[in-house]
């Protein structure tokens, strides 16, 4: 499998569930982004990684929390959201250092908290 | 703050017309200017920006930047139905902070 892909591509949970959102990526990038794009809203960023550490979290809540265990795979784990959470949560990958780069993005996961 | 503002929001055209999206932006170290275009859900990268005044182009979408002014247009000719998407500017400034527009909506009409 080529380029970035994520999983699940659509999700629907409780505010009490606790889930996870998988990204991986097959093009060597070192850094990798969680993206919120709600509708009617600009791209949020969220969270960056850069060689596996963290070096961006944009004031996001703390029920969502990342975790990069290598430069291949980014998750997002998801606890106690709220209805407002629901969006389309995409991942994306660049090479290295300099985010301005091209990112590629995976196809994204589509959550809906009830 | 950071702002990057994207118009028109929305643009209805026929197959064949000419069409040029805007994005103004307010930056900090401004380094690059990029833009998207989104389908039915991943942006696809179009053209990074990064100089004044030169033309980046690829078929019928072209792309320029003004620093001085603080702006960047993208054109589109001769336009076809599957151009039909929301068109993304995006602009990496400080703190390496990648900064999103609302996105254009452009609707082709056969």
């Amino acid at each position: 499998e080529t380029g970035v892909t994520q999983t699940p591509r659509h999700l629907v949970m409780g505010m009490t569930n606790k889930k996870s959102l998988k990204c991986e990526q097959h093009l060597g990038h070192n850094a990798m982004y969680w993206y919120k794009q709600s509708a009617k809203k600009p791209l949020e960023l969220m969270f960056v990684y850069n060689f596996k550490e963290q070096t961006e979290n944009n004031s996001v809540p703390s029920r969502f929390s990342p975790e990069c265990p290598n430069s291949s795979h980014l998750f997002l784990h998801l606890h106690t959201l709220q209805p407002e959470d629901s969006a389309l949560y995409l991942c994306a990958s660049s090479q290295e250092k300099d985010y301005s780069y091209e990112q590629y993005f995976g196809p994204g996961t589509r959550l809906t908290v009830t | 703050e950071d702002k990057v503002v994207q118009s028109p929001l929305s643009l209805v055209v026929h197959e064949g017309d000419t069409v040029t999206l805007n994005c103004s932006y307010e930056v900090t170290n401004f380094r690059s200017l990029l833009w998207y275009k989104q389908e039915k859900k991943a942006p696809t990268f179009l053209f990074m920006l990064t100089s004044s005044g030169i033309e980046k182009k690829s078929g019928r979408l072209s792309s320029i930047l003004d620093k001085k002014e603080l702006f960047s247009i993208l054109n589109i000719t001769a336009t076809q139905t599957g151009d039909s998407a929301v068109y993304l500017c995006a602009v990496l400034g400080g703190a390496q902070k990648l900064v999103f527009g609302q996105g254009t909506r452009l609707t082709i009409n056969p």
